[in-house]
């Protein structure tokens, strides 16, 4: 099972760039690497998704070594909106792998004013 | 284009009583899975289904939980005798299908309050 180990809070402010680091040293071959983002009383909402090297999107960059044993998410200008539990996870590919999927404590992270 | 859908949004039992808890996926989602939240905490799996199948249930307790995805209608997530240990969050999520780069797309939760 892909096990992640990422800070447990962050602090920050606005207009700041910030980046949550992930390590997942016994991830697999065919894992991807997804981020979800969650808000008090919310379901966990998905954010990014890579497997190697750099993705980008409207929301944030996802920075993911050749060795793949680490990730950053990468959120540009922060505003207090983006309040929220990050979660780093392993996402196994195939059928019936929804048991692999492990969502670890999450970095809380809070951005000040 | 309504996302997942949840419901109650809270949930208050008295001890013993049964609590049941629905999903509606999102339209064209087939696939969908129950998670646990306790606070502080991250979400620990239960159960992972498919139309009218159980695929995956390894995260779900041994007594008293089950769940079901019927040909018509939502999930059901159901604890029989609830106790106060079952108080959490309960988050139901669904996707497209089980392939590769999967994406969970989740609702707004059922707040179990058991007294």
């Amino acid at each position: 099972l892909a096990k992640t180990t990422q800070p447990i809070s962050m602090d920050s402010y606005e207009g700041q760039e910030v980046n949550i680091t992930c390590s997942h040293n016994n991830i697999a071959t065919n894992d991807y690497i997804t981020w979800y983002q969650q808000f008090p009383s919310q379901g966990p909402r998905f954010i990014i998704q890579g497997y190697k090297t750099k993705v980008t999107n409207e929301v944030a960059s996802l920075f993911i070594p050749a060795d793949r044993k680490s990730s950053t998410l990468s959120l540009p200008r922060v505003s207090l909106s983006d309040t929220a539990v990050y979660y780093c996870l392993g996402s196994p590919a195939g059928y019936s792998s929804a048991s692999k999927i492990i969502f670890g404590s999450g970095t809380r992270l809070s951005i000040r004013p | 284009n309504a996302g997942v859908m949840q419901n109650p949004r809270h949930l208050v039992r008295r001890r013993g009583q049964e609590a049941r808890l629905r999903c509606s996926p999102m339209k064209g989602h087939s696939h969908v899975y129950w998670y646990r939240q306790l606070p502080e905490e991250g979400l620990k799996f239960m159960v992972y289904l498919q139309k009218e199948n159980i695929i995956d249930e390894s995260g779900m307790p041994k007594e008293r939980f089950s769940a079901e995805f019927p040909k018509e209608g939502p999930s059901i997530l159901r604890i029989q005798q609830v106790v106060r240990g079952d108080s959490a969050a309960y988050f139901c999520a669904s996707s497209a299908g089980a392939g590769d780069q999967e994406k969970l797309f989740f609702g707004s939760g059922t707040q179990l309050s058991v007294l």
